[in-house]
């Protein structure tokens, strides 16, 4: 695509239920990073695939965060049994290469009740 | 983790002046330092990308260097705009490093 597609926009859960969340990166990127932004916080790290490599997790709060990227394009970030604390928006982003210069989604806000 | 500080937290100007942040991060192993801009409502969008010792890179009023020894980068907007009302954020990488935000610049400029 000619941009980087996160989905949903918006989404909006009831405490305990788990989400998922959806990141189509630019074709032929092979970096891809997740991160969140929780209110009044700068830009928090959650996990980098690059290629074929295993994943960089060391961002994820805790075990209920996972993510997977299937046949090295769309990613998909889990967080099982939500929070309130997990509310933020999640932003993804990709890469031509490992160290290039990121192109951010629009990201998924997410509202944990 | 890399620690990467940036400074000021926020920084209200006028319309017509001149500004300058800072960002600072570990000198080793040094890669590359990315400068991005952050809209409200919008996303990150790429500014600059700096790898050399002394590099200057400019783009229109807005401008940047980086000193690798020491560890920082300097941005700099020369007569702020309100379209330049941007969270200003710099990622350092490091050798076998992943692309890490420092907390941001937020920039307000007013008419």
């Amino acid at each position: 695509g000619a941009g980087v597609s996160q989905s949903p926009s918006n989404k909006v859960t009831e405490k305990g239920k788990d989400v998922e969340l959806r990141c189509d990166p630019i074709s032929g990127h092979t970096a891809l990073y997740w991160y969140r932004q929780s209110l009044g916080q700068g830009l928090e790290f959650l996990i980098y695939f690059q290629g074929n490599s295993a994943p960089d997790k060391s961002g994820l709060p805790s075990d209920r965060f996972s993510a997977e990227r299937t046949g090295g394009s769309v990613s998909t970030l889990t967080i099982q049994r939500t929070q309130q604390e997990d509310s933020a928006v999640y932003l993804c982003a990709s890469s031509l290469a490992h160290r290039g210069t990121a192109f951010f989604g629009q990201g998924t806000r997410l509202t944990v009740v | 983790i890399l620690n990467v500080e940036q400074s000021p937290q926020s920084l209200h100007v006028q319309e017509g002046d001149s500004t300058n942040f800072t960002c600072s991060f570990p000198s080793s192993n040094f890669y590359a330092l990315h400068w991005y801009r952050w809209e409200t409502a919008k996303s990150p969008e790429a500014l600059f990308v700096m790898t050399l010792n002394g590099d200057e890179k400019k783009k229109g009023r807005i401008s940047a260097t980086l000193n690798t020894k020491e560890g920082y980068s300097y941005l700099y907007i020369k007569g702020s705009q309100p379209e330049d009302s941007a969270t200003y954020l710099c990622a350092p990488y490091n050798q076998g490093g992943k692309l890490i935000f420092g907390q941001g610049t937020e920039l307000s400029v007013k008419p």
